[in-house]
């Protein structure tokens, strides 16, 4: 099975740059990385998605080596709205890439 | 979430009972998964379906059994329910392989109590 890992939780203040890492050691050829952002009492929501260098969308950049044994999401000038749980997901190569399975994520808690 | 809906939204039941979770999209994608989510545990795959009557285990599947009789519908059965199959439960759809593929729409969640 793919196995992502990542900080429990990370604290930050407003305006600041965060930089969450996810670990992917078994990530196979074809398999996406992709970040979601979920709030309490809601489902998780599409954030970013790259394959290898970097990718940038209105809210976040992605940072990925060319091992592609990690992943960087980057949250420029965060804000107390950003304060979530933040998944990396990658597909798992023993279900033919859709056997998709989440690590634990990381508690981002942005502060005055 | 547009385009995919879970039902009921909340159930309360009792040990031993049989339980169903209805996942409906009109998106007409061919991935849909169930996940369980539990405080301290994230989100846990239970089983997933790759199209219609296609179906496989995820990492908690004990308990659970799951149908996909046409592409928009993809069922959730608790057999007989246990207090340890309290959670919330999201229903998740993607619709292609290649770049998109790990890209999952949820739905609002299915919290079920069993006492």
């Amino acid at each position: 099975l793919a196995k992502t890992t990542q900080p429990i939780s990370m604290d930050s203040y407003e305006g600041q740059e965060v930089n969450i890492t996810c670990s992917h050691n078994n990530i196979a050829t074809n398999d996406y990385i992709t970040w979601y952002q979920q709030f309490p009492s809601q489902g998780p929501r599409f954030i970013i998605q790259g394959y290898k260098t970097k990718v940038t969308n209105e809210v976040a950049s992605l940072f990925i080596p060319a091992d592609r044994k990690s992943s960087t999401l980057s949250l420029p000038r965060v804000s107390l709205s950003d304060t979530a749980v933040y998944y990396c997901l990658v597909g798992d190569p023993t279900g033919g890439g859709n056997k998709l399975t989440f690590g634990t994520g990381t508690q981002l808690k942005v502060e005055l | 979430d547009a385009g995919i809906t879970q039902s009921p939204r909340h159930k309360v039941t009792e040990t031993g009972t049989p339980v169903t979770l209805r996942c409906h999209q009109t998106e007409n994608h061919r991935y849909m998964y169930w996940y369980r989510q539990d405080p301290g545990h994230g989100l846990r795959l239970i089983h997933y379906s790759y199209g219609v009557k296609d179906t496989d285990k995820g990492e908690v599947s004990d308990g659970y059994s799951v149908s996909r009789s046409k592409t928009e519908d993809f069922l959730l059965t608790l057999e007989s329910a246990t207090s340890s199959q309290t959670s919330v439960y999201f229903c998740a759809i993607s619709g292609s392989q290649g770049y998109g593929a790990n890209v999952l729409t949820f739905g609002a969640g299915s919290r079920l109590t069993v006492l």
